[in-house]
């Protein structure tokens, strides 16, 4: 069981836009920055969002993050078929002085 | 861009013991904090172990502490993590990974391509 909650699954068309939230339910990641994966199975993971909403070079601006209190959400928007992909959050936990991950959300481009 | 390769994976009987490396290139390794996380098929990303860029500091999982040993040798490029004694619930494709920064609570930010472990009788 991941200690950050996200929804197995979220789907969209083209062009949509699409969010992916990230609880931490009551857990102790408190003030850590939470940061966004994206694997496609086969592949290396890519880091598409740190620090809670900062985009590394090379990532689309389609792609943004933000982190309201607890929870945290990524927004893709103008949905491509690339996007089809498993996406995960990821934040250091001081309880457990480990990084912790989400359980995954599978983004079906439909 | 920054290349980190993966090798060591194979079939290992339970109870057995594995060293996996990671091969680093194109950025300066010795600045970075490294990390490796490994995926059962089908399931979650799941936290292994990290090492600061000194290698001074590590850290594990509960789920591997005891058994599994992390280091890194600066003047080679190279990230080890020795496995032993090895459990069925550690197969898994364990990935190499690059910190944003020297400290480990900075955020993944390359992943390798992934080498994978089996454990079985």
């Amino acid at each position: 069981q991941s200690v950050l909650t996200q929804p197995p699954s979220a789907s969209g068309t083209p062009g949509q836009r699409v969010t992916i939230s990230c609880s931490d339910g009551g857990s102790s990641i408190g003030s850590s920055s939470v940061h966004w994966y994206q694997h496609i199975p086969g592949t290396a993971p890519k880091l598409v969002i740190y620090t809670n909403d900062q985009r590394p070079s090379g990532v689309p601006d389609r792609f943004s993050g933000s982190r309201p209190g607890g929870s945290a959400s990524l927004a893709i928007s103008g949905l491509q078929s690339e996007d089809e992909a498993d996406y995960y959050c990821a934040a250091w936990d001081d309880s457990l002085n480990g990084w912790v991950f989400g359980g995954g959300t599978k983004l079906t481009v439909l | 861009e920054v290349e980190l390769l993966e090798s060591g994976g194979t079939l290992v009987q339970p109870g057995g013991s594995l060293r996996l490396s990671c091969a680093a290139s194109k950025f300066p390794f010795s600045n970075y904090a490294l990390s490796w996380v490994r995926q059962v098929p089908g399931r979650a990303l799941e936290w292994v172990s990290s090492v600061t860029a000194s290698g001074r500091t590590t850290q594990y999982a509960a789920s591997v502490k005891g058994r599994f040993t992390v280091s890194r040798d600066n003047s080679k490029d190279t990230m080890y993590l020795q496995m032993n004694p090895l459990r069925t619930d550690d197969t898994a494709v364990y990935y190499c990974v690059k910190h944003l920064y020297s400290g480990t609570y900075s955020g993944f930010h390359y992943w390798g391509q992934g080498t994978l472990v089996t454990v079985s009788p």
